[in-house]
């Protein structure tokens, strides 16, 4: 069955230190990356995507993503974290196996930045 | 403003009671979906819908049913077959059902007392 791992449920940073969030996927084909973003309180939104092109994409909030398709690999970053990136982040792939949209999600990592 | 809306935001209900809860979208999408939310699981597909008067079961389907009978409309219910009904769900959209964005409603927190 295809799955998406997220590695790390929880994260705690410091502010400015740098961010690396993991996620890798089963799934052999061609597929669609999403990162989403859950602040306190508020409704998930996307932080970034990937469809096809360059590996590396940049999102919102200074948030990056590289697609590395050997390791089916999608890992989030972000060089210097502020205390308002406190959210929970998912993970979200989609195989283009259908004509309809179907994404699985991991199971979300809690980052908390602490000032 | 363009959204999507939920309500109630908290429901309780007592064991044995169905419950609805709405979801409203005034962004003219074809598609509408229902996720549970649990946590340590992720996101898990209830229903889909591609168009209105249509509609796919997800992956967790049973005890859970829903209608659209117009386009900006997509209820769940949440019936007493559903064996641990307590969640937070959420309700989401897409212009269609390609690979685009998905847009989320605020959730509703659903407790089985």
């Amino acid at each position: 069955a295809q799955s998406v791992s997220q590695h790390n449920h929880h994260v705690i940073l410091s502010e400015a230190a740098s961010l690396e969030l993991g996620c890798n996927y089963s799934y052999g084909g061609t597929v669609n990356l999403f990162w989403y973003v859950q602040y306190p309180g508020q409704h998930l939104q996307l932080l970034l995507k990937y469809f096809s092109g360059d590996p590396l994409v940049k999102g919102i909030k200074g948030f990056e993503a590289e697609f590395i398709k050997s390791k089916f690999s999608f890992n989030l970053r972000k060089p210097s974290v502020q205390w308002s990136d406190t959210a929970e982040y998912f993970c979200a792939v989609l195989p283009f196996s259908g004509g309809y949209n179907k994404l699985i999600f991991g199971a979300g990592t809690r980052l908390a930045v602490h000032p | 403003d363009g959204g999507i809306t939920q309500s109630p935001k908290y429901l309780f209900r007592k064991e044995g009671q169905n419950v609805t809860l709405s979801c409203e979208q005034n962004l003219n999408h074809d598609a509408m979906y229902w996720y549970r939310q649990d946590p340590g699981q992720g996101l898990r597909l209830i229903y889909y819908s591609q168009i209105v008067n249509d509609f796919q079961k997800g992956d967790i389907a049973e005890g859970y049913s829903v209608s659209r009978e117009k386009k900006e409309s997509f209820p769940l219910t949440v019936t007493s077959a559903q064996k641990n009904p307590t969640a937070f769900y959420l309700c989401a959209s897409s212009i269609d059902t390609g690979p685009v964005e998905l847009f989320f409603g605020e959730g509703s927190r659903l407790t089985v007392l």
